[in-house]
């Protein structure tokens, strides 16, 4: 079974704290990506990533960066928290992006 | 125009009912066809992938109709367990894939 962990489940953090989430894949997996899910909008995609070192942004990529050193390890960086950031942060890898996406647990981030 | 679009519902049905939900999307040349069940504070899980010729798993069917730009979720006998957001995943041609923002289900006893 393919198998997404992240780094925490539930993080409280101030404002203007750097943030970092990390994400963890066990299957050899190309492509990795963070989403942020809020009530009435859905998933939406931060950032994903198709190979080490690689980036693209998503969707709402501002207020936020990656890192991808290594394949199976993808970090979403808060640079500065702020408090609209409040959000679940879900990772997840798929081995193609044709192909079906793997999520973690998710990280439940309220910024006070 | 959204690319993906889900009616948010939510939709209460009694036990052993059989409910359907559709999920539209914009682009004629998407190609593959997702959907994933959510249950209450946890990470989306794939249930089925959706081919063109329809699918079923036990209680659930999934069909495709590329006329009218749309897929669908039928769920037959519904038990309470199958209470959850299902949201549906669009990707095109280009590799750009996309989610709805899901639809609400709940089963009443």
């Amino acid at each position: 079974d393919v198998k997404v962990t992240q780094s925490s489940r539930y993080l409280v953090k101030r404002t203007g704290e750097k943030v970092f989430l990390e994400c963890v894949q066990d299957m050899d997996h190309e492509n990795m990506f963070w989403y942020r899910q809020d009530p009435g909008l859905g998933l939406r995609l931060i950032y994903f990533s198709y190979d080490v070192k690689m980036k693209e942004k998503g969707d709402i990529p501002e207020g936020y960066s990656v890192s991808r050193e290594k394949k199976e390890r993808f970090s979403l960086i808060l640079e500065s928290a702020s408090t609209n950031q409040t959000s679940m942060y879900l990772c997840a890898s798929s081995l193609s992006v044709l192909r079906v996406q793997y999520f973690g647990p998710g990280t439940r981030l309220t910024v006070t | 125009r959204k690319e993906v679009e889900q009616d948010p519902g939510p939709f209460n049905v009694p036990e052993g009912a059989t409910v359907a939900f559709n999920c539209t999307y914009s682009n004629s040349a998407s190609q593959s066809f997702f959907w994933y069940r959510q249950d209450c504070r946890k990470e989306p899980k794939l249930l089925m992938s959706v081919y063109s010729s329809g699918n079923e798993d036990g209680r659930f069917t999934a069909q495709l109709n590329r006329a009218s730009q749309y897929i669908s979720l039928l769920i037959r006998d519904s038990k309470l367990s199958d209470s959850a957001t299902y949201l549906c995943v669009v990707i095109n041609t280009g590799n750009q894939f996309y989610f709805g923002t899901g639809t609400s289900l709940t089963v009443i006893p």
